[in-house]
């Protein structure tokens, strides 16, 4: 069965640095790869995903995530953090050639932006 | 074009009762897939309808159970409630493909609190 592990549960930021959000994964086979973004009281929201080809994907709101296979990570980047940014973030995986498999969620990264 | 719609929005239940929660899919799609976030954490899978059937199952107990109508809306019951039930529950909705799911499309939720 396939896993996510998001290294870090909380991250602080200040405004206008840059961030990173790390995930790596565990799988058998090859996955799908996806971060999603939830504001608070909202559902999720899509902000990048990796099917396959190029291994750099860009996403909304300036967004962009890295997909290495050898290291089995997918983590999230952005050059320059606003408050808006500020939310829960999660990292999640879903098998390839299985049908509708479920995804599977990792506990999630607390992005907050300072001031 | 509509995206997911889940309803209500917060309910609030006394243990032991039972509760239905709703949700229709995003237009084109076909699939929808039930999700329990509680406080803090990753969402965690439940089941997944597709032809009206129960396709996929996650671990949970059979208090919770699912519907799905030929227009694909969905149905979530939970039976028998208890207070560690309290949580958002999303709806996604996909289309089936033989190839992985890369779709998904989640609803904002809806807060069940068990008191």
């Amino acid at each position: 069965a396939q896993s996510v592990t998001q290294l870090d549960s909380q991250v602080p930021v200040f405004e206008e640095a840059p961030v990173e959000l790390r995930c790596n994964y565990s799988s058998s086979v090859s996955v799908y790869l996806f971060w999603y973004v939830q504001y608070p009281n909202q559902g999720l929201q899509l902000l990048l995903k990796y099917l396959s080809g190029s291994t750099l994907v860009k996403g909304i709101n300036g967004f962009e995530a890295e997909f290495n296979k050898s290291q089995t990570s997918f983590h999230l980047r952005k050059p320059s953090v606003h408050i808006s940014d500020t939310a829960e973030y999660f990292c999640a995986v879903n098998l390839v050639f299985s049908g509708n498999t479920p995804l599977v969620f990792g506990k999630g990264t607390r992005l907050s932006v300072i001031a | 074009d509509a995206g997911v719609t889940q309803s209500p929005t917060h309910l609030i239940k006394t243990r032991g009762q039972q509760v239905t929660l709703r949700c229709s899919p995003k237009s084109g799609h076909d699939t929808v897939s039930w999700y329990q976030q509680a406080l803090g954490q990753g969402p965690q899978f439940i089941f997944q309808y597709y032809e009206e059937e129960e396709r996929q199952r996650g671990n949970f107990p059979d208090r919770f159970s699912g519907h799905q109508f030929p227009n694909y809306s969905s149905e979530l019951n939970v039976n028998a409630l208890l207070l560690g039930d309290s949580a958002l529950y999303l709806c996604a909705s996909s289309l089936f493909t033989g190839q992985g799911s890369y779709g998904y499309t989640f609803g904002s939720g809806t807060r069940l609190t068990v008191v």
